[in-house]
């Protein structure tokens, strides 16, 4: 059964922190990781990782990789209040065109 | 076992046309969502639809609409296209709404408008 599981569940931190949120997955055939921030409703997307070892990053938020650990971590540097949210998880399996999500990490940042 | 399906695959339009893309989720599937995935570019949500009720709206712009019918199968109708509007479009489908952690894709319709 193709699982992908995400630490921590919930995650309360202060303003100006820096956070690292893990994902991990078993699955039959791994083709891509994404990353999404859900507020309210609507996911964003935040970034798609295919390639060991290549970090991604958009200003504040980097990602990266690991194939050999079947795993992946978000960093948030610098955290503000608008940084509170879901953040997901997904890993895309090759073949079967599934989107298997992970549960979820809360995050709150507090000022 | 059966996929999702998306009708057309391919579909070339010009500049302010309308487009129709269809979604036929996996029979038993009661959710459908809707991706945009554009040239060099990372999939972007567009819509969901749970039960026939839009569920989750993303990044849709006002000029495109959506709905889930009876069957489930569900239809994505964009107007007045611009050329920005090229891009891959996935239909995925799930069973049980938000609490399903597992989306099937389509293969996809390519849309180019020129």
């Amino acid at each position: 059964e193709d699982k992908v599981v995400q630490s921590p569940l919930s995650l309360v931190v202060h303003e100006g922190d820096t956070v690292t949120l893990n994902c991990s997955y078993e699955v039959t055939n791994f083709r891509s990781l994404l990353w999404y921030k859900q507020e309210k409703k609507a996911p964003t997307f935040l970034f798609m990782l295919t390639s060991s070892g290549i970090e991604k990053k958009s200003g504040r938020l980097s990602s990266i990789l690991d194939k050999k650990e079947l795993s992946s971590i978000l960093n948030i540097t610098a955290t503000q209040t608008g940084d509170s949210a879901i953040y997901l998880c997904a890993v895309l399996i090759q073949g079967a065109q599934k989107l298997v999500f992970g549960q979820g990490t809360r995050l709150t940042i507090n000022p | 076992a059966a996929g999702v399906i998306q009708s057309p695959r391919h579909l070339i339009k010009e500049k302010r046309e309308t487009a129709t893309l269809k979604c036929y989720p996996i029979p038993r599937h009661d959710t459908v969502y809707w991706y945009q995935q554009g040239p060099g570019q990372d999939p972007q949500f567009l819509i969901s639809f749970y039960e026939k009720m839009q569920s989750d709206k993303g990044s849709i712009p006002d000029r495109f609409s959506a709905q889930q019918f009876s069957d489930y199968h569900s239809e994505l109708n964009m107007s007045s296209l611009e050329l920005g509007d090229s891009a891959l479009y996935f239909c995925a489908s799930s069973f049980g709404g938000a609490a399903s952690n597992e989306q099937y894709f389509g293969p996809g319709t390519r849309l180019t408008v020129t």
